[in-house]
């Protein structure tokens, strides 16, 4: 399953199938970029990241890609478990400032279905 | 990844009264830390900057004499929230950076979820 652009923030998917969110950054001067998975009532936990210097990073399972030229990254789930529904967001941080502050997108809410 | 404590992980509490949350980086030392608030299926938003040693650097439109933040040490910040009304009820999560690894990760908090009656 895919969803594309901010303007589905739902996404069903079946067990087992893979899973592709995507997510359009605003600034075009980021160089770092990182996705979190947040469950109900808890914390965002840390998935994958990924600076603007690489177009492709790979973790257990799961994937991001980053095209800078039309500002778009995307985190691919393989194999989707029950366990990975959640609200996935993206975030991005500016090249400059000291504080390292990273903004985040609106999240997207992926549900696995059996 | 690092561990990042936060406390309570929820707080009922009357109007008018104030609450403090505390962030504690547990296996590393944060020179800065992060506070965010997030209503309900919406992302979130940051709150203020917490540099330790020095004042916190708060985001345009959060009162800084409502959201007091204290980082004392390397291990410890904490977001009071003065007087509390039913508009301040949400969920409050702190972040925190661990300099020693790949510095721009943020670990998260659990969140702390206030009520205020």
């Amino acid at each position: 399953g895919e969803n594309v652009g901010l303007h589905l923030p739902t996404l069903s998917v079946q067990e087992g199938d893979n899973s592709i969110i995507n997510c359009a950054y605003s600034n075009s001067a980021s160089d770092y970029f990182i996705w979190y998975k947040q469950e109900s009532g808890k914390g965002p936990q840390f998935i994958i990241d990924i600076r603007s210097n690489m177009d492709k990073r790979q973790g257990q399972r799961v994937t991001v890609l980053l095209n800078k030229t039309v500002k778009h990254l995307s985190l691919q789930i393989a194999a989707t478990q029950p366990g990975d529904s959640a609200v996935y967001f993206c975030a991005e941080k500016l090249d400059s400032g000291s504080a390292r502050q990273l903004t985040f997108g609106s999240g997207t809410q992926l549900t696995v279905l059996p | 990844g690092a561990v990042v404590s936060q406390h309570p992980s929820r707080v009922i509490c009357k109007s008018g009264t104030s609450v403090k949350i505390e962030c504690r980086s547990l296996d590393f030392q944060a020179t800065t830390m992060f506070w965010y608030r997030q209503f309900p299926k919406q992302s979130l938003m940051l709150m203020a900057t917490s540099n330790e040693g020095s004042k916190a650097t708060y985001e345009q439109g959060v009162e800084k004499d409502k959201f007091l933040i204290n980082h004392a040490s390397l291990t410890l910040s904490t977001l009071t929230v003065t007087s509390a009304h039913p508009e301040d009820s949400s969920f409050y999560i702190c972040s925190a950076r661990d300099p020693g690894q790949r510095g721009d990760i943020q670990y998260f908090g659990a969140g702390t979820r206030l009520s205020v009656l």
